[in-house]
């Protein structure tokens, strides 16, 4: 069945950038998503990309997704200590369901 | 709108006994999802509805858990007998049709079975 896969934690330094990762395994996704959940709430989408698409840039968050390798990251710059939070990679082929990955904890350091 | 509302947003039961969640999802969204996040096992789909409808419960984890939308506006997830091994924070998630599959969390109910 479909998998999405994420490293369960990063730490980088405030003001650094931080890039998270995350591996699919369905090659008939249509959507790409990173979901953000800050502790003691659920999660909130945070960017999406099409899967025509190669990259996204909105502010601080860049999307980069390599089709061919089923490969997708998120890169966050000037790190910030409010950006602390799980990050959940997804994916969505068909009408309803999204496979979400097991989140990469984001810790922040001074 | 005051989005996603899932209550009790804490609960803490004995083992055997009988716990009732709630969602209220966003008016007009048609299709209701049910997560279950622990550390160990990460965030998890449970069941997810269409129009009311439920059309995936694969992850359901046993009979013990059910789970009913008997219109629009109002969802309940049940686990009877409760067991220590259920334990986790629940959340539902609602999402309208549409091309982005954006899908609005509620703040979820933190459930400890003792």
């Amino acid at each position: 069945g479909e998998d999405v896969e994420q490293s369960l934690f990063l730490s980088v330094r405030e003001g650094d950038s931080s890039v998270i990762n995350c591996t699919y395994t369905d090659s008939s996704s249509t959507y790409l998503y990173w979901y953000k959940q800050e502790p003691g709430a659920g999660l909130q989408l945070l960017t999406y990309i099409f899967s025509n698409m190669d990259m996204k840039q909105d502010q601080r968050l860049t999307v980069l997704l390599n089709k061919k390798d089923k490969h997708l990251s998120l890169r966050i710059a000037d790190t910030q200590t409010g950006d602390s939070a799980i990050y959940f990679c997804a994916e969505s082929s068909s009408a309803s369901k999204i496979i979400f990955g097991s989140g990469t904890r984001l810790s922040i350091r001074p | 709108d005051a989005g996603v509302i899932q209550s009790p947003r804490h609960e803490v039961t004995e083992m055997g006994q009988e716990v009732t969640l709630r969602c209220k999802p966003i008016s007009g969204h048609n299709s209701l999802f049910w997560y279950r996040q622990t550390m160990m096992r990460g965030l998890e789909l449970l069941i997810y509805f269409n129009n009311n409808v439920p059309i995936d419960d694969s992850g359901m984890p046993e009979d013990r858990f059910s789970a009913k939308m008997p219109n629009a506006s109002f969802s309940t997830l049940k686990i009877q007998p409760s067991e220590p091994r259920d334990s986790a924070v629940y959340f539902c998630a609602s999402r309208s049709s549409g091309s982005v599959d954006e899908q609005f969390f509620g703040p979820g109910t933190r459930l400890t079975v003792l």
